[in-house]
């Protein structure tokens, strides 16, 4: 199974106000889990990747940042946030050995 | 740097007809991975096809092909027999290697009934 759970589905929220984004995944073990946001209207861009526990590239500076406690759970958080920050975040899997990505339903942020 | 450049923001295409979307990319790379995913209303990201820049051979799933022209850096997408459940955002990425995916900006496709 490829399964990828992310919770909140949607979430509004005030500016100034912290964030923490949910992301779970089932099956094989020791996947390479990815952090996208898309703003309305544009592409995907990468903000973090982890290949292991604790283990947590960052793409792009901003406001956020990312967790990985345990070896399926991916969390994506922000103390403050900006209205910049409303998009849609989507959760990624990469299996082990498989030079692709599944994504999971998304959670739609929006900031007021 | 990769870069991925799909040049056509929207189509439409009347029910069981043909259509192809184009995307471009950049890269000094030999060896590297293209996909295509599409986001329905829904937002859900679905694999559509991908191409492993090694093979000449062009990726066919069903209804969906690519035409891969690796010199001209080209990989286009062709559905044929269009569908109303084919309505949805059209992502081309590239994929150098495992950490490194880049998408381009997406194509919006309308299939008319």
């Amino acid at each position: 199974s490829q399964t990828i759970h992310q919770w909140p589905a949607t979430l509004v929220q005030p500016v100034g106000s912290p964030l923490s984004l949910e992301c779970t995944v089932e099956g094989t073990s020791n996947p390479n889990l990815y952090w996208y946001r898309q703003a309305a209207g544009r592409g995907l861009q990468l903000l973090f990747y982890s290949v292991g526990i604790g283990q947590i590239s960052s793409e792009v500076p901003q406001n956020l940042s990312a967790s990985r406690p345990q070896d399926r759970q991916f969390i994506l958080s922000s103390k403050k946030l900006l209205l910049s920050d409303s998009g849609f975040y989507l959760c990624a899997r990469e299996p082990s050995g498989r030079d692709e990505q599944f994504f999971g339903p998304g959670t739609r942020l929006t900031v007021l | 740097a990769q870069t991925v450049t799909q040049s056509q923001p929207e189509m439409s295409v009347q029910e069981a007809e043909t259509v192809t979307l184009s995307c471009t990319y950049d890269t000094s790379e030999s060896n590297y991975y293209l996909f295509w995913y599409k986001q329905p209303p829904s937002r859900q990201m679905i694999l559509v096809i991908r191409q492993e820049a090694y093979k000449q051979q062009n990726a066919t799933e069903n209804r969906f092909s690519v035409n891969f022209q690796k010199a001209a850096k080209s990989f286009s997408l062709k559905i044929s027999d269009s569908q109303l459940g084919d309505t949805a955002m059209y992502f081309c990425a590239f994929m150098k290697r495992r950490n490194q995916f880049y998408f381009g900006t997406g194509t919006s496709l309308t299939v008319i009934p």
